[in-house]
Formats: C-alpha cells, sequence, structure tokens
C-alpha cells in the first residue's frame, strides 16, 4: 500500500484541463518537497514537477503544481494524446526516512 | 547530459543474490545522491535506496535487511544487492540521479531500467 494517495485513473476530452491530486501526511507531503513524474507507456519516468511547483527545462508550461498542507495537485491543461501516461507523485518522508510514491494515476484522454 | 545505463542479469532463481550495476556517463558521482527505485509489471514504483559517492546509504525500511547498494567512483558506477529474493521481487529496477545536490527531493534522470524476473 502506497503511502501517498492518488486516484488510480482520471481522463479528459483534448484541449480541457485535468488535475490529479495526491494525498499525504504531515511527515512527508506536510514537511518536504513534492515530485510529479510522468510515465508514457513502455518507458521510464521523467521528472515533470520539482520542488512542489518549479518545472525542469523543455517541460511546457500547460503542466503545473501546487501543494497545500498534507496534499498536492498536478495540472494539466490543453490536453493532448501524447499526455496519455501515468503519473505518479513523490515525496521525501521524514519519520520513515525514504522517499514514498503514490500508486499512480492513469491518465487518458479521451 | 548525464545518462544512466543498468547493467546485469535478466533472470535470477529464488533464494539468490539479485545484482545490478548503473553505469553513469556525462557527470561525476560526487555532489549527488544515487539511487535505485524499482516498479512491479503493472504495478507503481517502490524506492529502494540511495548511495552517496562517500559511502552514506538510505535503504527502504521494508527491504532494508536484504539491500546493499554499492558505489564504485573510479569507474563512475553504483551498484545494487538484494539477497534471497523471491517472485515479489521480479521488477524493471531504474537507477536514478537524486536531486538537488546533496539532498533527495527528488529523481532526475533515470536509466532506462532493466527488467529482472526471479524465476526457477
Amino acid at each position: 500500500q502506497s503511502m501517498l494517495t492518488q486516484p488510480p485513473s482520471v481522463s479528459a476530452a483534448p484541449g480541457q484541463k485535468v488535475t490529479i491530486s495526491c494525498s499525504g501526511s504531515s511527515s512527508n507531503i506536510g514537511d518536504n518537497y513534492v515530485a510529479w513524474y510522468q510515465q508514457l507507456p513502455g518507458t521510464a519516468p521523467k521528472l515533470l514537477i520539482y520542488d512542489n511547483n518549479k518545472r525542469p527545462s523543455g517541460i511546457p508550461d500547460r503542466f503545473s503544481g501546487s501543494k497545500s498542507g498534507t496534499s498536492a495537485t498536478l495540472g494539466i491543461t490543453g490536453l493532448q494524446t501524447g499526455d496519455e501516461a501515468d503519473y505518479y507523485c513523490g515525496a521525501w518522508d521524514s519519520s520513515l526516512f525514504a522517499v514514498v510514491f503514490g500508486g499512480g494515476t492513469k491518465l487518458t484522454v479521451l | 547530459q548525464v545518462q544512466l545505463q543498468e547493467s546485469g542479469p535478466g533472470l535470477v532463481k529464488p533464494s539468490e543474490t539479485l545484482s545490478l550495476t548503473c553505469t553513469v556517463s556525462g557527470d561525476s558521482l560526487t555532489n549527488y545522491y544515487w539511487s535505485w527505485i524499482r516498479q512491479p509489471p503493472g504495478k507503481g514504483l517502490e524506492y529502494i535506496g540511495f548511495i552517496y559517492y562517500g559511502g552514506t546509504t538510505n535503504y527502504n525500511p521494508s527491504l532494508k535487511s536484504r539491500v546493499t547498494i554499492s558505489v564504485a567512483t573510479s569507474k563512475n558506477q553504483f551498484s545494487l544487492k538484494l539477497t534471497s529474493v523471491t517472485a515479489a521481487d521480479s521488477a524493471v529496477y531504474y537507477c536514478a540521479r537524486a536531486l538537488p545536490p546533496g539532498e533527495v527531493n527528488c529523481f532526475d534522470p533515470w536509466g532506462q531500467g532493466t527488467l529482472v524476473t526471479v524465476s526457477s
């Protein structure tokens, strides 16, 4: 069972906006930075968002991140079929003294 | 451009030791933590642990009794050993660099991953 909780799946039409939630606790999201990863089918995860809301070079501004208390949210606007992927949140856990991940959310662009 | 490449046997027998190596190019092992993460087929990501070039390690408590991560700075490689494996250890194993330097807030980049199957 994952330490961070994500919805198993979300879906939206091309061009629309979608949000993916990630719920944790005071020892992980509440106390540390959140990162988001995109895993396209058959490929390795790729860093999408770090430090809650920063985008690495090359990541379009259609992707955004936010954090409030013990929850974080990934937002994707202007959905494209190429955004269909699994999305994972992750954070350091100060009590476990280890990194924890969410169970992943499968995004379907209808 | 930093690149990571995992290597090692794709098939390991139950109760034996899984051994993988990650070769880093385009960056030195100093200044960063280097990690192993795995993903069972069709499932989510599981953190295994990290190592700092000076030898400091951190392991997932659920795997700690069976895991050893080591570093070979001269070869720009770090390695994973997982003992007493069972079918539950079958997964794609990824190596990754932790960011920012000296901390573990996220992982970037990742290797392409290597599938390890535990079966007799």
